[in-house]
């Protein structure tokens, strides 16, 4: 069974700080990643998807890499906001129909 | 709007009561899911369907059912609710669950007491 891990499980930077986010995965053979992102009693919002085929993604500030052989991604954010305090999960498919998501950072900006 | 609906947002039930909640979706999408979220746990996959009637267990499906007899609702039913069910409910829809290329949608949430 596909095991997720997210650390550190809470994160606080200032403003304008570029920061690195981290998920290990102990199943290399994945059929996609996620990063999402939840705000306080809210749902989650889809930030960027790598299939097991690409080795990044970019959307605006994220970027999002994926390295399977060692069972990693890490989500970069650059110049951090205060409306980026949320807190991003990570959840990796191994069959397109099940996903198993990690436990989430919780990230703070200070203004 | 694109959008997934949960219904209810919060809901105070008793052991044994039978509940349902539903999830609708707009987008015409094949893929459904649902999720328990529960603290230091994560979200944990209960069910999914790819398309009507075509659905399967995730990580930990006791204790719930479902059904997908139309594209558009997933509900999740709770026959003999136990307090150990007390958690936050998503529901999610993708257009396909083939590809890897699709991203999830998720519902609202339905924050579940069980007394």
């Amino acid at each position: 069974k596909q095991e997720v891990t997210q650390i550190p499980a809470a994160l606080s930077v200032p403003e304008g700080e570029n920061l690195v986010l981290n998920c290990s995965f102990t199943d290399s053979a994945i059929y996609n990643l996620q990063w999402f992102r939840q705000d306080p009693g809210k749902g989650l919002t889809s930030l960027l998807l790598i299939q097991s085929s690409q080795r990044e993604q970019t959307s605006g500030r994220l970027n999002a890499s994926l390295d399977k052989s060692s069972g990693r991604s890490t989500l970069y954010i650059a110049a951090s906001q205060p409306g980026d305090s949320a807190t991003y999960l990570c959840a990796v498919s191994n069959t397109g129909n099940q996903f198993y998501f990690g436990t989430g950072t919780s990230l703070t900006v200070i203004p | 709007e694109a959008q997934v609906t949960q219904n209810p947002r919060y809901l105070i039930t008793v052991t044994g009561k039978k509940l349902t909640v539903t999830c609708s979706q707009n987008m015409n999408h094949e893929y459904m899911s649902w999720y328990r979220q529960d603290p230091g746990l994560g979200l944990r996959q209960i069910y999914y369907s790819m398309n009507v009637e075509v659905t399967d267990k995730g990580d930990v499906p006791e204790g719930y059912k479902v059904s997908r007899k139309e594209k558009r609702n997933f509900p999740l039913i709770l026959e003999s609710p136990s307090p150990n069910q007390t958690s936050l409910y998503f529901c999610a829809s993708s257009l396909s669950s083939g590809g890897g290329r699709w991203t999830q949608y998720f519902g609202p949430g339905t924050r579940l007491l069980v007394l």
